[in-house]
C-alpha cells in the first residue's frame, strides 16, 4: 500500500521567512497529492492540493511543488505569519479508492 | 450552517463500556470517513462509505463497527472500549469517490477511555 513520509517533524522559522515541509511517496499510481492545516485543537482543513499531470501549483503564500519522477512533494510558504503555526499534514491518494495516506505532520512554530 | 457535524465533542468513559460518535454532513457528499488521530497527532484513515456502502475498512479491531443509515450520516460504534482507544476521532466528508477531492472534516470527538 501507499507510504508517505514527511520531513521535518517540527519546524521554527522566524516571522517573515520561508518554510519548506517536504513529503514522499511509495506508489506510483497515487495521483493526489493535497495538503492539510490543522490549528491547535481544531480540524484539518484543506490549504492547497495539486494533481499529477501538474508540477507546481501557487496560491498567495503558498506553493505546492511535485516531481513524479522522484515521487515526492513539497509546501513552501514564503512571508511566514504567526497564523501559520500549526501542524501541516501532506497525503496522497488515488483516484479510483479516494483513500487519502497522510504524512505524520510537521509542527511548524513561526518566532516573533 | 455546519458543513460536518459531530457529537459529542467530548467523551469520557471507562474501560470495557459501548459508545457511539455519530456524525452528519449537509453538504450532499457522497463519501464519508472516520479518521483516528492518536496523540502524536497521526491521522489514520479507519472506513470510508459512499452511498451507504462500505469501501475502505482498514485493520481496525472489529469491536469498532461503521454503521450508515443514509448517505448524510456515518456513525461509529465501539465496543468493549479500551485504554489504546483514546484519541480524537474524526469524521470527514467529500464530494465523490474516485475523483480525488477536498475532504471536509468535523470538529473531532475526544474519547478518554479511563
Amino acid at each position: 500500500g501507499e507510504n508517505v513520509e514527511q520531513h521535518p517533524s517540527t519546524l521554527s522559522v522566524q516571522e517573515g521567512d520561508s518554510a519548506v515541509i517536504k513529503c514522499t511517496y511509495s506508489d506510483s499510481a497515487s495521483n493526489y497529492f493535497p495538503w492539510y492545516k490543522q490549528e491547535l485543537g481544531k480540524r484539518p482543513q484543506l490549504i492547497i492540493d495539486i494533481r499529477s499531470n501538474v508540477g507546481e501549483k501557487k496560491d498567495q503564500r503558498i506553493a505546492v511543488t511535485l516531481n513524479k519522477t522522484a515521487k515526492h512533494f513539497s509546501l513552501h510558504i514564503t512571508e511566514t505569519q504567526p497564523e501559520d503555526s500549526a501542524v501541516y499534514f501532506c497525503a496522497a491518494s488515488m483516484y479510483r479508492d479516494d483513500k487519502i495516506i497522510f504524512g505524520k505532520g510537521t509542527r511548524l512554530h513561526i518566532l516573533p | 450552517d455546519t458543513a460536518v457535524s459531530q457529537t459529542p465533542k467530548y467523551l469520557v468513559t471507562q474501560m470495557g463500556n459501548d459508545k457511539s460518535i455519530k456524525c452528519e454532513q449537509n453538504l450532499g457528499h457522497d463519501t464519508m470517513y472516520w479518521y483516528k488521530q492518536d496523540s502524536k497527532k497521526f491521522l489514520k484513515i479507519m472506513f470510508s462509505y459512499n452511498n451507504k456502502e462500505l469501501i475502505i475498512n482498514e485493520t481496525v479491531p472489529n469491536r469498532f463497527s461503521p454503521k450508515s443509515p443514509d448517505k448524510a450520516h456515518l456513525n461509529l460504534h465501539i465496543n468493549s472500549l479500551e485504554l489504546g482507544d483514546s484519541a480524537v476521532y474524526f469524521c470527514a466528508s467529500s464530494q465523490a469517490s474516485g475523483r480525488g477531492d477536498e475532504q471536509f472534516f468535523g470538529p473531532g470527538t475526544r474519547l478518554t477511555v479511563l
